[in-house]
């Protein structure tokens, strides 16, 4: 069965770092693999998706890589700010069309001080 | 943009109610899930479904019940509410067979059994 690691579990840095969040899956076969933000009490928002051909997606100061071989993702938030604070969560879709769910990492809780 | 709405933002039971939540999407996918979350575990898979009057269990079925009877509704129904249902719920839709498109998530519904 799938399992999906995030690391760190939190992390907390000065406004205007680059930062790297980590996200490994044991599984390499998935379809497709997306990075989410949640913030306090809220749904899920997609940030990027990556699908299982690519290497990379970028959306502004987002970064999301892929080495499906290796079992790896990464996010890179470029010139933090304290508005990317929230809880960041990677989920990967398991090869078949992606009908039967995500599989989710625990998330990442991100602060940025300003 | 793909929007999934969820009925309630925040929802108060009493403990053996019968309780819906209620989930609509307006895109036409036909794939819809529901999860629920909470602290220390993660999002976890309730049901999900593929299509009109199809249903499939996820990882955590027991005490939840689901209907699709249009494409674009999908009610998750706890049929007697217990305390340990407390929980925030997500509700998400999908394209199948798109690689290139991911899950979109509502904005989930708090829900307290007392």
């Amino acid at each position: 069965k799938q399992e999906v690691t995030q690391i760190p579990a939190a992390l907390s840095v000065p406004e205007g770092e680059n930062l790297v969040l980590n996200c490994s899956f044991t599984d390499s076969a998935i379809y497709n693999l997306q990075w989410f933000r949640q913030d306090p009490g809220k749904g899920l928002t997609s940030l990027l998706l990556i699908q299982s051909s690519q290497r990379e997606q970028t959306s502004g100061r987002l970064n999301a890589s892929l080495d499906k071989s290796s079992g790896r993702s990464t996010l890179y938030i470029a010139a933090s700010q304290p508005g990317d604070s929230a809880t960041y969560l990677c989920a990967v879709t398991d090869s078949g069309g992606g009908a039967d769910g995500l599989t989710f990492g625990k998330g990442t809780h991100l602060i940025i001080q300003p | 943009d793909v929007k999934v709405t969820q009925s309630s933002r925040y929802l108060v039971k009493r403990t053996g109610e019968k309780v819906f939540l209620e989930c609509v999407q307006d895109m036409d996918h036909e794939n819809m899930f529901w999860y629920r979350q909470d602290p220390g575990l993660g999002l976890r898979l309730i049901y999900f479904s593929y299509d009109v009057k199809m249903k499939e269990k996820g990882d955590i079925p027991e005490g939840y019940s689901v209907s699709r009877e249009k494409k674009e509704r999908f009610s998750l129904i706890l049929e007697s509410a217990s305390t340990n249902q407390t929980s925030m719920y997500l509700c998400a839709s999908s394209l199948w067979g798109q690689a290139n498109y991911g899950y979109t998530f509502g904005s989930g519904t708090r829900l307290t059994v007392v």
